[in-house]
């Protein structure tokens, strides 16, 4: 168990739907990642989130939004879907801003069908 | 861009069998971590390797930084089938905390 939380375990939704994926780091752990995993494209950095403030972004598209809440939670907003956004969503942790040791979640699968 | 590749991209070896996993690329990576991840779950931190030519050992597992630290190994000894699983290489970006990943070697270790 990593200490990072990530619900629902799995979505199933309809294509133009909107879902909305929620992550709770480690305790103590400023800096939260997302990520996706597909079979061809692998595991791809999404958009990195420190202390509230977007650090880093990757190749996120426009439909796909993120924030991370005083709390330190952090949720990545999916609109618009379509099928092909069906992957697995990571959610990783570490303590730094700046640190290639994350933790990551147990993630989310997404269904759009 | 930088890339990591992984070979092979899949492995199926017997119980009691050594393999070697690659990663490697045409750039310099200030560090590379290796993950592992099971069907369903999310992948699990194994190493970091920081230093050009530095060796990690845990148990069964030796990981291996390149000189030029645009590469890595990872050298498994006497493979159980607890060690089947997804084996990620990845690197840092420099950009913030932004990790790229390799394609990932699928390792299979029957009884």
């Amino acid at each position: 168990d990593s200490g990072v939380t990530q619900t629902p375990k799995h979505l199933i939704t309809a294509t133009g739907q909107r879902v909305t994926l929620r992550c709770s780091p480690r305790s103590g752990d400023l800096s939260v990642y997302w990520y996706q995993q597909s079979l061809d494209q692998g595991l791809q950095f999404l958009i990195q989130y420190y202390n509230g403030e977007e650090r880093a972004k990757g190749n996120i598209l426009e439909r796909f939004s993120a924030q991370q809440f005083p709390d330190l939670h952090s949720e990545l907003n999916l609109s618009s879907l379509e099928l092909g956004d069906s992957a697995l969503y990571f959610c990783a942790s570490s303590f730094q801003y700046f640190s290639y040791e994350q933790y990551f979640g147990p993630g989310t699968r997404l269904t759009v069908t | 861009t930088q890339l990591l590749e992984q070979s092979p991209q899949f492995l199926s070896i017997q119980e009691g069998e050594n393999l070697t996993v690659y990663c490697n690329s045409s750039s310099v990576f200030s560090s590379l971590q290796w993950y592992r991840q099971e069907p369903g779950e999310g992948p699990v931190l194994l190493v970091t390797v920081v230093t050009g030519g530095e060796v990690k050992k845990l148990k069964r597992l030796t990981f291996q930084f390149g000189d030029a630290r645009k590469d890595s190994s990872l050298h498994i000894t006497a493979a159980q089938p607890g060690d089947t699983g997804l084996y990620l290489c990845a690197g840092g970006d420099n950009q913030g905390g932004k990790l790229i990943f390799g394609q990932g070697t699928e390792l299979s270790v029957k009884p």
